[in-house]
Parts: C-alpha cells; sequence; structure tokens
C-alpha cells in the first residue's frame, strides 16, 4: 500500500510570506496526486489536481509541483495570509485499483499564518 | 457549500448499538465516497459506490456496510458499535473516478 508522508504536522509563517508544504510517498507512482484543505471539524475542499505528465499547477496564490523521480508533490501559497490558516491533504491515486481510482490521504500538515 | 449533505449532523449512541448514516451527492455525481476521520487515523477511505453498485473497498470493518439506491443517495451502516468507533464520517461525490470529491459536512458519532 502507498505511504504517505507530509512534512511537520504543523508550520506557522509570518503573513506575507510564501507556505510550502511536502508530500512524499514512498511505492508506485500514482498518476495524479490532489490537494485539499481542511477547517477543523469540516470536510476537505479540494483546492488542486496535477497529473503525472505535469510538472506545475497554478490557481491564483496556489501553486503545486510534482516530481515523479523524487516522488514528492510542493504545495506553494504566496502571499500568504491568516484566512490560509487550516490543514492541507494531499491525496493519492492508487493505480492499482482499477478503474476504482481510489485516493489514500496523507495525515496533512497543518498550517498557521500568524498576522 | 459542496452539494453534498449529511444527515444527521452529530450522533450519541451506546456500545453495542447500530446506526445509519446518510448521504446525498452533488446533483449528477454517480460516485459516493465513505471516509472515517478520528484524530489518530487521519481520512481512511472505507468505501466507493458508482452509480448504485460496489466499485472499491478499503479499511472497512465487517461490521460496517453500506449500499447506495437508484436515486444515488447512500447510507452506511455501523453496527455493534465500539468505542473506537468515534469518528468524523464524511461522504464525498465526484462525477466519476478521476476527478476531485467534493466533501460533505461530515456526521460525528460518538459512541459512549
Amino acid at each position: 500500500s502507498q505511504k504517505i508522508e507530509q512534512n511537520s504536522e504543523a508550520l506557522n509563517i509570518q503573513e506575507g510570506k510564501t507556505a510550502t508544504l511536502t508530500c512524499n510517498y514512498t511505492n508506485y507512482s500514482p498518476a495524479y496526486l490532489q490537494w485539499y484543505r481542511q477547517d477543523p471539524g469540516r470536510g476537505p475542499v479540494f483546492l488542486l489536481l496535477i497529473r503525472e505528465n505535469e510538472k506545475e499547477k497554478r490557481k491564483e496564490r496556489l501553486k503545486v509541483t510534482f516530481d515523479t523521480t523524487l516522488k514528492q508533490s510542493l504545495f506553494h501559497i504566496t502571499a500568504s495570509q491568516p484566512a490560509d490558516s487550516a490543514t492541507y491533504l494531499c491525496a493519492l491515486d492508487d493505480p492499482n485499483s482499477g478503474s476504482a481510482r481510489q485516493l489514500t490521504f496523507g495525515s496533512g500538515t497543518q498550517l498557521t499564518v500568524l498576522p | 457549500d459542496s452539494g453534498v449533505t449529511q444527515t444527521p449532523k452529530h450522533l450519541i449512541t451506546a456500545t453495542g448499538q447500530r446506526v445509519t448514516l446518510r448521504c446525498s451527492p452533488r446533483s449528477g455525481d454517480l460516485s459516493v465516497y465513505w471516509y472515517q476521520q478520528s484524530l489518530d487515523q487521519g481520512l481512511q477511505f472505507l468505501i466507493q459506490y458508482y452509480n448504485g453498485e460496489e466499485r472499491a473497498k478499503g479499511n472497512i470493518l465487517e461490521r460496517f456496510s453500506a449500499q447506495q439506491f437508484p436515486d444515488l443517495h447512500s447510507e452506511l451502516n455501523l453496527s455493534s458499535l465500539e468505542l473506537g468507533d468515534s469518528a468524523l464520517y464524511f461522504c464525498a461525490s465526484s462525477d466519476n473516478s478521476y476527478n476531485e470529491q467534493f466533501f460533505g459536512p461530515g456526521t460525528r458519532l460518538t459512541v459512549l
């Protein structure tokens, strides 16, 4: 089964700086990787999806990179704001799950943006 | 608002009991997923249904079962409940298995 590691359980940064979150996986390479945001007590919210043949994806202040050689994805939030404070989850599909494409989620990184 | 609804929002019950959690997917979504999230386990995939048929199974206990009905809503049945079953249970939906998933607000289950 896939093992996913997200960097440090908690990350604190100053407002206006760029937050960089890491997602490393150890086994098979996924066909795509997704990032979600989760606020306390609420369901995860989809942010970005990047496919294995894509190096980078951007959406407003968000940027995701995907390096299948390093087995790593980086998630960047530029010009961070206190409202960006949340837990960020990476999720990888399981290419061995056939047409189901089951997602495996990392344990998340709790980001706090300090004013 | 993701468009996915879950009921009830909270559920408090005793060990040994049985409960049913309900999920209505976004309009048009054929896939429904169930997840369990506890403090020490993170978000764990339980089961997926696609257009009424079971598509994938994750770490779902034998005491748990699910189904998806013709109107595409889904129910997760948890029986012989144990203290360790206390968790947040999320339902998510997508239009197919390859796209992003839209999560509901969750049902918080407390087993006393």
